[in-house]
């Protein structure tokens, strides 16, 4: 079985400072790697996702992540947080070969303070 | 274009009535999954349909809950007998082909309380 772990439930951050929110998985075999963000009272938005190539992945809003195999770890970072950065981040794996149900960490929610 | 929709956004039942929960999926996706999100928790895969077919219901509880998909319409999730501790958000997400590499796009949810 699948499982994620988002070490900080919670991160404040000052606006403008860098972030980053961590994430490790544990599987036994290989899987895709996800972070989808959660703005308040609304759904799950993608920020980027992991499938293959190079380890450095860029999203949307200026997030990056970055896949470290060894480490089982798909750390979120950003190197400018804004206001409008406030939400519930999620990050989420599902199996490379079989269904495809995402398996979710318990997220973290980032507050950017002015 | 629009997303994928769920209705009603919010629900209240009493302890042992019926909810229904409905999701539209995105244009040209056949593939809905099911999410529960309980208080101050990540979300939980419930069960995943294409047109008319179960497909993986590993995540469902065992009583009380179905889930259906029919050829017309949207995909409905079903809740008998509510209970205080179905009080809960509740994601629909859609995709195009099933596949893993592929994106699932989640509506804005419908959030359940039971009284």
């Amino acid at each position: 079985a699948q499982s994620v772990t988002q070490l900080d439930s919670q991160v404040p951050v000052f606006e403008e400072a860098p972030v980053e929110l961590r994430c490790n998985y544990s599987s036994s075999v290989s899987v895709y790697l996800f972070w989808y963000v959660q703005y308040p009272n609304q759904g799950l938005q993608l920020l980027l996702k992991y499938l293959s190539g190079s380890t450095l992945v860029k999203g949307i809003n200026g997030f990056e992540a970055e896949f470290n195999k060894s480490q089982t770890s798909f750390h979120l970072r950003k190197p400018s947080v804004h206001i409008s950065d406030t939400a519930e981040y999620f990050c989420a794996v599902t199996l490379i070969q079989g269904a495809q149900k995402l398996v979710f960490g318990q997220g973290t929610r980032l507050t950017i303070n002015p | 274009n629009a997303g994928v929709m769920q209705n009603p956004r919010h629900l209240v039942r009493r302890r042992g009535q019926e909810a229904r929960l409905r999701c539209s999926p995105m244009k040209g996706h056949s593939h809905v999954y099911w999410y529960r999100q309980l208080p101050e928790e990540g979300l939980k895969f419930m069960v995943y349909l294409q047109k008319e077919n179960i497909i993986d219901e590993s995540g469902m509880p065992k009583e009380r809950f179905s889930a259906e998909f029919p050829k017309e319409g949207p995909s409905i999730l079903r809740i008998q007998q509510v209970v205080r501790g179905d009080s809960a958000a509740y994601f629909c997400a859609s995709s195009p082909r099933g596949e893993t590499t592929d994106t699932q796009y989640f509506g804005p949810g419908t959030r359940l309380t039971v009284l």
